[in-house]
C-alpha cells in the first residue's frame, strides 16, 4: 500500500553514462520532489514538480533534469553521471502546499546511487 | 548558517526516560514536519504543524512560531523508537518543498 514507488533500488552505474531514476505514485497528488541524501548534510531539494509538465529548479540542480508527462510519474535523469552524484535519493509526493492531514508527505524508500 | 538546526544531532537514552529533541529554524514558515527515519532507511511523516500541540501515542510535537522553535518529545522511550529524527519546515511561499535539519540520531538502550 506504498502509493510512492521509486525505481531502481539500488544502482552503479559508471562515470559518464546517463542514468534515470523512477518515481511512481497512486495518490494521484498534484506535487512530487525529488530530493538527494549526503552525510553531513540535510536532505536537498533536487527538482520538484507542482503539475503535469510544470517542473522547477531546486537548491542543487546542476546535473540534474526531470519530467513529468503523466500525473503519477516524475523522472530524475543524470545526463552525464559523476562522483559528486552518489547519493541516496529520496521521492516525495504531497496532495496540497496547504496539507490538511497530519503528515502531508510521503516518502518513497530511496534509490542508493553509486557513480564509479 | 543552517536555516534548520537540530539539537543534539546524537542522543543515547535508556529505556524508559522521556526524550526531547529540539528543532529551530531562522525562516517564516508555514508549516513545520517532523520525520523518523529508520536503519532501512525509509522516511515516514510524523507530525505537521503550524501552531500549538500535536499528541500521538507516545510522541508529542510542539511549536513556538515566534520563537521559531519545536520540540519533539518521546514519554516511556522504548529500543523499537531508536531512528533518526528530522525536523523540516515549509518556507512561507514555497511550493511546498522542505527545509531539512541534519537529524538526531537517537538510540535507546533496553
Amino acid at each position: 500500500d506504498a502509493g510512492i514507488t521509486q525505481s531502481p533500488r539500488h544502482k552503479v552505474t559508471e562515470t559518464g553514462t546517463p542514468v534515470t531514476l523512477r518515481c511512481h505514485q497512486t495518490e494521484n497528488h498534484r506535487y512530487m520532489y525529488w530530493y538527494r541524501q549526503d552525510p553531513g548534510h540535510g536532505l536537498r531539494l533536487i527538482h520538484y514538480s507542482y503539475g503535469v509538465k510544470d517542473t522547477d529548479k531546486g537548491e542543487v540542480s546542476d546535473g540534474y533534469s526531470v519530467s513529468r508527462s503523466k500525473t503519477e510519474d516524475f523522472l530524475l535523469t543524470l545526463e552525464s553521471a559523476t562522483s559528486s552524484q552518489t547519493s541516496v535519493y529520496f521521492c516525495a509526493i504531497s496532495e496540497s502546499i496547504w496539507d490538511r492531514t497530519n503528515g502531508g508527505y510521503t516518502f518513497g524508500s530511496g534509490t542508493r546511487l553509486t557513480v564509479v | 548558517k543552517n536555516e534548520v538546526e537540530q539539537s543534539p544531532q546524537n542522543l543515547t537514552a535508556q529505556e524508559g526516560e522521556f526524550i526531547t529533541i529540539n528543532c529551530s529554524y531562522s525562516v517564516g514558515i508555514s508549516a513545520l514536519h517532523w520525520l523518523q527515519q529508520h536503519p532501512g532507511g525509509g522516511i515516514v511523516s510524523l507530525f505537521m504543524l503550524s501552531s500549538g500541540k500535536k499528541k500521538h501515542g507516545r510522541l508529542i510535537a510542539t511549536i513556538n512560531i515566534q520563537e521559531k522553535h519545536s520540540s519533539l518529545h518521546i514519554t516511556a522511550s522504548h529500543p523499537r523508537d531508536s531512528a533518526v529524527y528530522i525536523c523540516a519546515v515549509r518556507s512561507r511561499g514555497s511550493q511546498g518543498n522542505l527545509i531539512f535539519g541534519k537529524g538526531t540520531k537517537l538510540s535507546v538502550k533496553p
